[in-house]
């Protein structure tokens, strides 16, 4: 049975920091690994989706990896800002079922200026 | 600009009184999905259509149920809402097939009194 492990639970940095979030997963024969963000209160948003088949994604400071054979992803956000306060869940999709997202518990992430 | 709408934003239900919640999207994507999410934890998928074709999680209560009437717009319904029911209900869509990526509403903030 798939399981995702997101670690830290929560981070709190200064901002203008380069952090890295972590995504574990036991399974690795997925489809494509999610990286969402979301603030209080609110829905999803989609930030990076990566295939199986490649190793990162990339959207202006946010950077995704992905190791399949490892079962691990990175998120990776630079020169942090107060607005990045948020937080951010994984998600995958096991091979042969593209529909169902398994999910991590996130890390909530705080910038202080 | 394509996305996926959620109505109303906040709701207020009594006690055992049926609500229905309602989302709709331009994307016109195959699948749309339906997710609970309490406080602190990771969205749990309760259903999902493809296409006209209804998919149940086999622990969604009985009490929920769905309706999706054409490719853009899917429903929501809670037939007797009890207070562990208060939650917020996010629906996402995908365009199925290989893709995979699932794209998210705000979300409907339900308050059961």
């Amino acid at each position: 049975k798939q399981e995702v492990t997101q670690i830290p639970a929560a981070l709190s940095v200064p901002e203008g920091e380069n952090l890295v979030l972590n995504c574990s997963f036991t399974d690795s024969a997925i489809y494509n690994l999610q990286w969402f963000r979301q603030d209080p209160g609110k829905g999803l948003t989609s930030l990076l989706l990566i295939q199986s088949s490649q190793r990162e994604q990339t959207s202006g400071r946010l950077n995704a990896s992905l190791d399949k054979s490892s079962g691990r992803s990175t998120l990776y956000i630079a020169a942090s800002q107060p607005g990045d306060s948020a937080t951010y869940l994984c998600a995958v999709i096991n091979a042969g079922n593209n529909r169902k997202l398994i999910w991590g518990l996130g890390t909530s992430l705080a910038v202080n200026p | 600009d394509a996305m996926v709408i959620q109505n109303p934003r906040y709701q207020v239900t009594q006690f055992g009184k049926p609500v229905t919640l309602s989302c709709s999207q331009t994307l016109n994507h195959n699948v749309m999905y339906w997710y609970q999410q309490k406080s602190s934890q990771a969205p749990k998928l309760l259903f999902h259509y493809y296409d006209k074709d209804f998919n149940n999680e086999a622990d969604t209560p009985d009490n929920f149920q769905s309706r999706r009437p054409n490719t853009s717009f899917c429903f929501l319904d809670i037939r007797s809402p009890g207070l562990g029911d208060a939650a917020m209900y996010l629906c996402a869509t995908s365009r199925g097939g290989t893709v995979g990526e699932q794209y998210f509403g705000p979300g409907t903030r339900l308050t059961v009194t």
